[in-house]
């Protein structure tokens, strides 16, 4: 199975700042399909980017993703408040579909 | 707007069987052509992806779990149902049903998801 790994653990910033998390797969993801959720306490996770950067529905523009191959890039242009959460990364090129441990982005 | 939601025993013992149910509403699941599958949180965790399935009863499973699992759908109820058996405490998790983001693809991103329900192992 692909194996994803995510970094930093956790990213401590302030409002209005850029957050740049990775995610890094244990080997090619079949077609870039790479996708990124949002998790706050207590809830399901919000799909965020789908096929490496297609914004889902809804999803504001200052979330942006990036890569291909292995690595892989979720960018927060300026953080708003509701942004501090954990960030998931998942391929779902190859059977099984997995996620990555995540990153939590916290307010500094 | 399509909505799942969750439901089972939220404690189950030691080497028994889990059992959820995922009722859909506000679509139909035999009409639909897609695959619904279920994804585990364990507590301060990361998610899992446990398995799939279609309308149709075809199925997919996460190998790590594929021994344990059962996953059925009953379209005449608009619900789908996940069983795991021979639970441990490594099996004490938030469970998710959730829907992928195209048709006919088993395996894909998500973007319908239930609120999750709390499943507890203990005596």
């Amino acid at each position: 199975e692909i194996v994803l790994t995510q970094s930093p653990g956790t990213l401590s910033l302030s409002p209005g700042e850029r957050a740049t998390l990775s995610c890094r797969a244990s080997q090619s993801v079949s077609s870039n399909y790479l996708a990124w959720y949002q998790q706050k306490s207590g809830q399901a996770p919000r799909l965020l980017i789908y096929g490496t950067s297609n914004r889902a529905t809804g999803i504001p523009d200052r979330f942006s993703g990036s890569g291909s191959g292995t690595d892989f890039t979720l960018t927060i242009s300026r953080l708003e408040p509701e942004d501090f959460a954990v960030y998931y990364c998942q391929q779902y090129g190859t059977s099984p579909l997995t996620f990555g441990p995540g990153t939590k982005v916290d307010i500094k | 707007q399509l909505q799942l939601q969750e439901s089972g025993p939220g404690l189950v013992k030691p080497s028994e069987t889990l059992s959820l149910t995922c009722t859909v509403s506000g679509g139909s699941i035999s009409s639909s052509s897609y695959y619904w599958g279920w994804i585990r949180q364990p507590p301060g965790k990361g998610l899992e992806w446990i398995g799939s399935i279609y309308y149709s009863g075809s199925t997919y499973y996460n190998p790590s779990l594929k021994s344990r699992v059962t996953i059925s759908v009953d379209t005449s109820r608009n619900h789908f149902s996940l069983k795991l058996s021979s639970v441990t405490a490594a099996d004490a998790a938030v469970y998710y049903c959730a829907r992928p983001g195209a048709r006919d693809y088993p395996i894909y991103y998500m973007d319908v998801w239930g609120k999750g329900t709390t499943v507890t192992v203990s005596s």
